[in-house]
């Protein structure tokens, strides 16, 4: 079972640069979201999806797009890459949307970007 | 809105010390509460978490937490630690949906 997973590992970008973060998860979960990790800010919440075709914002959503066509996969574009988009990137899914299921993480994207 | 606040940054203890590690959060409404773990190079895995009835929660691998509603407080303790729990540990909230919001993080090292 390999739960939740994100590729690839690491991604040197330039500036203004196009790319897509994968996500894929084989649980069948309906809720995913993505995840932004920065040194003494903890994750922030980027887009999140309840189910396949239904996607919303979260707290830092500027730059990214999201799309959900099917359950499994939940990709993460990046339209042009700013410096300040340089960061770990995690994919989360869980069972349901409700507070108290739990998030199984991917082990994340390391994005640099120049 | 939701908050997280860890209060100590890092923590350095001695193998086989116990440690705490602090957690506060703010909210209007009833929470839930989690600690993940983040070992070296990979992504987070729950250790425990608390949803209701009893205020002691006991996680993975000799981790325990307490919620204490009237300190809006949530720290996490283990009574003697291993090498191998080395890693950032991170206190989380939600309430009725998953957007979880996250603290800072700790890191944990511990020495031999």
């Amino acid at each position: 079972n390999a739960g939740v997973t994100q590729t690839p590992k690491f991604q040197v970008l330039k500036t203004g640069q196009s790319m897509t973060l994968q996500c894929a998860q084989d649980m069948n979960h309906e809720y995913m979201s993505w995840y932004r990790q920065d040194p003494g800010m903890g994750l922030r919440l980027i887009h999140y999806s309840v189910g396949a075709g239904i996607t919303d914002q979260g707290e830092v959503p500027n730059g990214y797009n999201v799309s959900r066509s099917t359950t499994e996969d939940f990709p993460l574009r990046l339209l042009s890459a700013a410096p300040s988009q340089t960061s770990v990137y995690f994919c989360a899914s869980s069972l349901d949307g409700t507070g108290d299921t739990e998030a199984f993480f991917g082990q994340g994207t390391r994005l640099t970007v120049v | 809105a939701q908050s997280v606040t860890q209060l100590d940054s890092q923590v350095p203890v001695f193998e086989e010390a116990p440690v705490e590690l602090r957690c506060n959060y703010s909210s209007s409404v009833s929470v839930y509460l989690f600690w993940y773990v983040q070992y070296p190079n990979q992504g987070l895995q729950l250790l425990l978490k608390y949803l209701s009835g009893s205020t002691l929660v006991k996680g993975i691998n000799g981790f325990e937490a307490e919620f204490n509603k009237s300190q809006t407080s949530f720290h996490l303790r283990k009574p003697s630690v291993h090498i191998s729990d080395t890693a950032e540990y991170f206190c989380a909230v939600s309430d009725y949906d998953q957007k979880l919001v996250f603290g800072q993080g700790t890191r944990l090292t511990i020495n031999p």
